[in-house]
């Protein structure tokens, strides 16, 4: 069954670095999404993607995160000054065209990254 | 409560019972989808049921939906070990312009062998 991949699975920076995570979707799939969830708390929306453009993003989203489809399969986050709270889980997520009450969002493992 | 409350936070039971946990949100929706985390792991899709639609069911899972109530549940029948992990519900609401998804903060089950 295809799956969504991310990479790194296990990432570590100091803090200040720039991180960026890396995620390949589905191949057919057209939305694309990035997720976080802190240990033991909620997963939370950071972003939705489509059609080479952000169509969503939370107020966690500032102007130190962006995202990017570089080509045909990769989709990235990357985080320009990492700060001490951005120490989490971050999921990558992508659905399906159709109708989007129909439509599941599927996930990768994840990217636990951790700023020292 | 916040969009897409569960309860029980946690649940243990034997292998061979049924878990059942439920799931509260505050807006509408257009769908509300469970999914299962394993520890440190993805989230796992499991099924999705749209606002229109009042029980589904997908092998040992069956899923309420009571719009009225703004309310789901999550029935595990015949429970295993693999079971044990977390659940979380997700909304879709027709005014997330990206389908963006909100969780409640989980239910963890343990099943014991």
């Amino acid at each position: 069954e295809p799956e969504v991949t991310q990479t790194p699975s296990h990432q570590v920076t100091q803090m200040g670095q720039e991180v960026i995570l890396r995620c390949v979707p589905i191949s057919n799939h057209l939305y694309f999404y990035w997720y976080r969830q802190i240990l033991g708390q909620k997963v939370e929306f950071l972003v939705s993607f489509y059609n080479n453009e952000i169509s969503e993003k939370s107020e966690i989203f500032d102007d130190q995160f962006s995202v990017e489809r570089p080509d045909g399969s990769n989709f990235t986050l990357k985080i320009r000054s990492t700060k001490l709270e951005d120490s989490a889980m971050y999921f990558c997520a992508s659905r399906d065209r159709g109708y989007r009450s129909n439509q599941p969002q599927h996930f990768g493992d994840g990217t636990r990254l951790s700023i020292l | 409560s916040q969009q897409g409350e569960e309860d029980p936070q946690a649940l243990s039971i034997q292998e061979g019972e049924n878990a059942t946990m439920n799931c509260s949100y505050k807006t509408s929706i257009n769908n509300l989808q469970w999914y299962r985390q394993n520890s440190g792991r993805g989230l796992v899709h499991l099924i999705l049921i749209r606002s229109n639609e009042r029980e589904k069911h997908s092998g040992r899972l069956r899923v309420t939906l009571d719009t009225s109530k703004k309310s789901s549940s999550l029935l595990i029948t015949a429970s295993r070990a693999a079971d044990t992990a977390s659940y979380f519900c997700a909304t879709d609401s027709p005014q997330a312009a990206g389908n963006k998804l909100t969780f409640g903060g989980g239910t963890r089950v343990l099943v014991k062998p």
